[in-house]
């Protein structure tokens, strides 16, 4: 079974400061990878996908994330955060064979602070 | 579109006492799971449904019952409530067709087991 491992529970910063958010899973075969988003009081939305191709991907809200194959990992990054991207954030990932269907596992969520 | 829709918003339980927790989507989506999300685990995976008649259990399918009666509802059964279920429930839905399909997640509901 896969799993999937957030490094930083807790990240506080200041505005205009850079963030990375650290992502690893464990798996043997091939995986979608996902960041979810989490504001407070409302439900989860997609910040972005990975599926296959260019291991750079850019999402909503200015934020990216780069695949690295050769490490399992998934970082998301954004260069200038807002005090609007305060949040928890969530790596996601699922098997790509068929029968996997589309169940995720999810990492254990990373609290992000941004004071103003 | 309503997307996906959850109720109750919060409910507090008894240990012992049964309840329904309500999920519905008006996107025609196939797949349904549930999550719980409980702090420094994530969410993890109750049970889905692949279509109607047709569910399976998820990573933590005991103490909960499903059935999914239509492609629209997909209710979670809490038979015999405990403290240990006290948590958040997400409710998703998403297409089936090859490869993945995003998970659309509704707003969720708070519940606490006293």
């Amino acid at each position: 079974a896969q799993s999937v491992s957030q490094h930083n529970h807790h990240v506080i910063l200041s505005e205009a400061a850079s963030l990375e958010l650290g992502c690893n899973y464990s798996y043997g075969g091939t995986v979608n990878l996902f960041w979810y988003v989490q504001y407070p009081g409302q439900h989860l939305q997609l910040l972005l996908k990975y599926f296959s191709g260019d291991p750079l991907v850019k999402g909503i809200k200015g934020f990216e994330a780069e695949f690295i194959k050769s490490k399992f990992s998934f970082n998301l990054r954004k260069p200038s955060v807002q005090w609007s991207d305060t949040a928890e954030y969530f790596c996601a990932v699922t098997p790509t064979y068929k029968a996997a269907g589309n169940k995720l596992t999810f990492g254990g969520g990373t609290r992000v602070l941004v004071k103003p | 579109n309503a997307g996906v829709t959850q109720t109750p918003k919060f409910q507090v339980l008894k240990t012992g006492q049964s309840m329904t927790l309500q999920c519905a989507q008006d996107m025609n989506h196939e797949y349904m799971s549930w999550y719980r999300q409980d702090p420094g685990m994530g969410l993890r995976l109750i049970h889905y449904s692949v279509g109607a008649g047709i569910t399976d259990q998820g990573e933590v399918p005991n103490g909960y019952n499903v059935s999914r009666s239509t492609t629209e509802d997909f209710p979670l059964r809490l038979l015999s409530a405990a403290p240990s279920q006290t948590s958040v429930y997400f409710c998703a839905s998403s297409t089936r067709t090859s490869g993945y399909n995003e998970q659309f997640f509704g707003p969720g509901t708070r519940l606490t087991v006293l």
